[in-house]
């Protein structure tokens, strides 16, 4: 069974401040999506990952996948109110038809 | 990007009736729609995949006769949600993907409350 682990599942930082949130997947896998979801909203799409080493960059969030190890990560550079939300990470599952196993989300409180 | 929808945004009925969700994939051909359910503060979890043309596939603990899921062209799957109860309340968000398989457009989501 294909699991998606994702720490810490709750997060209250200062803004300005920096941290990384983890994505450990359990088999092997070559394509890692990360997603913003905000209060009563869908999923909104920040990066896909497709290869080892693969780093993404967009604003304040960075990604990279380390397929070796199984892991991503998820790096918030000088965090801004705007960016409290819950993100996930999720996998690609072969045997679901290719749908996606989601972590159990990261909520995110950006605080003054 | 591509643009996934769905109708209803928010349903509201009674327990032991039936509610159909639609989702429509508007600016491209969709192979293959899956369908989640997200509990409060919880993640998605997969219900089931479903290929244009052909019978769909649920994961376990899914009922396939409780939640019916018809694909019928490449732009349109329908989840229906029969008989529903209270404990069937959730956001069910669809998502589609093209032949590729490498991007999943996720559609609004529909929030259903069963009274």
């Amino acid at each position: 069974e294909l699991k998606v682990e994702q720490n810490p599942l709750f997060l209250s930082m200062q803004e300005g401040k920096n941290y990384t949130i983890y994505c450990n997947y359990s088999t092997t896998s070559d394509r890692l999506y990360w997603y913003r979801q905000d209060p009563g909203k869908s999923l909104e799409s920040l990066f896909v990952l497709l290869s080892n080493g693969a780093v993404k960059q967009e604003g304040r969030l960075m990604a990279s996948l380390d397929t070796k190890a199984r892991l991503s990560t998820l790096h918030i550079t000088a965090a801004v109110h705007d960016l409290s939300a819950t993100y996930f990470c999720a996998v690609k599952n072969s045997n679901s038809g290719y749908a996606l196993n989601f972590g159990k989300g990261t909520s995110l409180l950006v605080t003054p | 990007g591509a643009v996934v929808s769905q109708h209803p945004s928010r349903v509201i009925c009674k327990s032991g009736t039936s509610v159909k969700i639609e989702c429509r994939s508007l600016d491209f051909q969709a192979t293959t729609m899956f369908w989640y359910r997200q509990f409060p503060k919880q993640s998605l979890m997969l219900m089931a995949t479903s290929n244009e043309g052909s019978k769909a596939t649920y994961e376990q603990g899914v009922e396939k006769d409780k939640f019916l899921i018809n694909h019928a062209s490449l732009t349109l799957s329908t989840l229906t949600v029969t008989s529903a109860h209270p404990e069937d309340s959730s956001f069910y968000i669809c998502s589609a993907s093209g032949q590729d398989r490498e991007t999943q457009y996720f559609g609004p989501g529909t929030r259903l409350l069963v009274l």
